[in-house]
C-alpha cells in the first residue's frame, strides 16, 4: 500500500534562515510526487511537482525539491525563508494501482519568525 | 471567474438541518473531488467523480451525499450531521483522476 511520512508536523525557522522539510513515500510502482502549499483561511495550490527527467525540481518562489528514488524521499528545501513563506505544507504521491490514486501527507506547518 | 470556486465559504448548521456546499470548476477538467480537513488530521479523500460518474468513496457516512450533474459542478448534501463533522471542506478539479489537482477556497462548516 502507498503512504506518504511528512516527518515534522511543525518546523519553526527565523526569516533568512534555510529550511528542509522532509517527505518520504512508500510505494512499489513509479510515482509522480508533488509538494502543495495551503496558506491561512485557503486551499491548496501546488508549489511544484516531479513526473519524470532531472531530479532537482524547482518552483517560482525559491523553493526546490529532489526526487531521490533510493531514500523513497522528495524533501522540499528553501535557502532563504520569507515571513511570506509561513504556511501549510503538503507533500502528495501519485501512483498507478489498478488505477491513479493520490495520496497526500499529513502536512508541516512552516512558522517563519522575524 | 477562472479556477475552482466553492460556496459558501462559511456555514453554521445544526444537527437536523439539511444543506448543501457546491464547487464549481472552469478549467474544463473531467474529474472533481471532495476533501475533508480537519485539525491536526490528514486531509481525506471523500469522494471522487471522473465524467459525472462517482469512481471512489472512502467509507464516508451516508449523511454525506455527493452530485455531480456535469462536469464543471459537484455538490455535497449534508444531512443529519453530527458536531465531529466540522470541519474544512475542500473541492479540487484536475484534467484526468489522479493529475495535477486544483483546489477551491474551502467551505468551513461548523455544526453544532
Amino acid at each position: 500500500a502507498q503512504s506518504v511520512t511528512q516527518l515534522d508536523s511543525q518546523v519553526p525557522v527565523f526569516e533568512e534562515a534555510p529550511v528542509e522539510l522532509r517527505c518520504n513515500y512508500s510505494s512499489s510502482v513509479s510515482v509522480y510526487l508533488f509538494w502543495y502549499v495551503q496558506y491561512p483561511n485557503q486551499g491548496l495550490q501546488l508549489l511544484l511537482k516531479y513526473l519524470s527527467g532531472s531530479t532537482l525540481v524547482e518552483s517560482i518562489n525559491g523553493f526546490e525539491a529532489e526526487f531521490n528514488k533510493s531514500q523513497t524521499s522528495f524533501h522540499l528545501r528553501k535557502p532563504s525563508v520569507h515571513i511570506s513563506d509561513t504556511a501549510e505544507y503538503f507533500c502528495a504521491v501519485r501512483a498507478y494501482t489498478g488505477g491513479f490514486k493520490t495520496i497526500f501527507g499529513a502536512g508541516t506547518r512552516l512558522f517563519v519568525k522575524a | 471567474e477562472t479556477g475552482v470556486t466553492q460556496t459558501p465559504r462559511h456555514l453554521v448548521m445544526g444537527m437536523t438541518n439539511k444543506k448543501s456546499l457546491k464547487c464549481e470548476q472552469h478549467l474544463g477538467h473531467n474529474a472533481m473531488y471532495w476533501y475533508k480537513q480537519s485539525a491536526k488530521k490528514p486531509l481525506e479523500l471523500m469522494f471522487v467523480y471522473s465524467l459525472e460518474e462517482r469512481v471512489e468513496n472512502n467509507s464516508v457516512p451516508s449523511r454525506f451525499s455527493p452530485e455531480c450533474p456535469n462536469s464543471s459542478h459537484l455538490f455535497l448534501h449534508l444531512h443529519t450531521l453530527q458536531p465531529e463533522d466540522s470541519a474544512l471542506y475542500l473541492c479540487a478539479s484536475s484534467l484526468g483522476v489522479g493529475e495535477e489537482q486544483f483546489f477551491g477556497p474551502g467551505t468551513r462548516l461548523t455544526v453544532l
